[in-house]
C-alpha cells in the first residue's frame, strides 16, 4: 500500500543552526503534501503545505521543496530556536487520503 | 479554520471499562476524522463520520470496538469499548477544511 518514509527519527542541533527533515512517498496520486509541528500535550499544527504544481515554498525561517519525479519532499528550517523543539510529521495526501510519516523528533539545544 | 476542542483531555482507566470521547468543532463540518496516535508513533486514521451516516473504518479497526457518533455537524463522539492496555494512546478528531487539515488537541488515554 501507499506509505511516506521520513527521516531522520531523531534530529538534534545547535540554536542558529539549520534542521532539514526529509520525507518520501510511493502514492505518484499525490498531489498535497503538508507538514505538521506537535508540541508536547498538543495536536499536530500545520506549519507550511505544498502543492504538486510547486517545487519550492517558503514562509519566513520554514520552507518546503518538493521533488515530484523523485517523490520526495523536505522541511528546512534556518536559524533554529528552542521554541522548534517539537515532533514534525511530513503527509502526503492523494483523492480522500492522507498518510503520514512517522515523525521526527527535533531537539533544539540552546 | 475552525477550532476543535476535546473532552476529555486525559483519562486514567480501568482494563474492560469504556470511555467515549467528545469532539466539538465551532464551525459546521461535512466530515469529521478520528486519528489514533500510539506513544512515540505517526497518526493512524480509525474512521470518517459523516453527518447523518454510519461512520466509514479504516482497515483494522471495527464499529463494536470504536463506536462512532455524528448528531450534528458540529460534533462527534468516539468510544473506547473494552479497553486493554495496548488501546492506551492519543486519540485525535479533526477536519478539512478546504484543502487543509486541522486536529484537535487530542485525549491522552491511559488504560492500566
Amino acid at each position: 500500500g501507499e506509505n511516506v518514509e521520513q527521516h531522520p527519527s531523531t534530529l538534534s542541533v545547535q540554536e542558529g543552526d539549520s534542521a532539514v527533515i526529509k520525507c518520501t512517498y510511493s502514492d505518484s496520486a499525490s498531489n498535497y503534501f503538508p507538514w505538521y509541528k506537535q508540541e508536547l500535550g498538543k495536536g499536530p499544527q500545520l506549519i507550511i503545505d505544498i502543492r504538486s504544481n510547486v517545487g519550492e515554498k517558503k514562509d519566513q525561517r520554514i520552507a518546503v521543496t518538493l521533488n515530484k519525479t523523485a517523490k520526495h519532499f523536505s522541511l528546512h528550517i534556518t536559524e533554529t530556536q528552542p521554541e522548534d523543539s517539537a515532533v514534525y510529521f511530513c503527509a502526503a495526501r492523494g483523492g480522500f487520503k492522507t498518510i503520514f510519516g512517522a515523525g521526527t523528533r527535533l531537539f533544539v539545544k540552546a | 479554520s475552525a477550532v476543535i476542542s476535546q473532552k476529555p483531555s486525559r483519562d486514567i482507566c480501568q482494563r474492560g471499562t469504556s470511555l467515549t470521547i467528545q469532539c466539538q468543532v465551532d464551525s459546521q463540518v461535512t466530515m469529521m476524522f478520528w486519528y489514533r496516535q500510539q506513544p512515540g508513533q505517526s497518526l493512524t486514521l480509525i474512521a470518517t463520520a459523516n453527518q447523518g451516516s454510519e461512520a466509514t473504518y479504516e482497515s483494522g479497526f471495527v464499529i463494536d470496538k470504536f463506536p462512532i457518533s455524528r448528531p450534528n455537524l458540529t460534533f462527534s463522539t468516539l468510544t473506547v469499548s473494552n479497553m486493554s492496555p495496548e488501546d492506551s494512546s492519543i486519540y485525535l478528531c479533526s477536519h478539512w477544511t478546504g484543502e487543509t487539515q486541522y486536529f484537535g488537541p487530542g485525549t491522552r488515554l491511559l488504560v492500566l
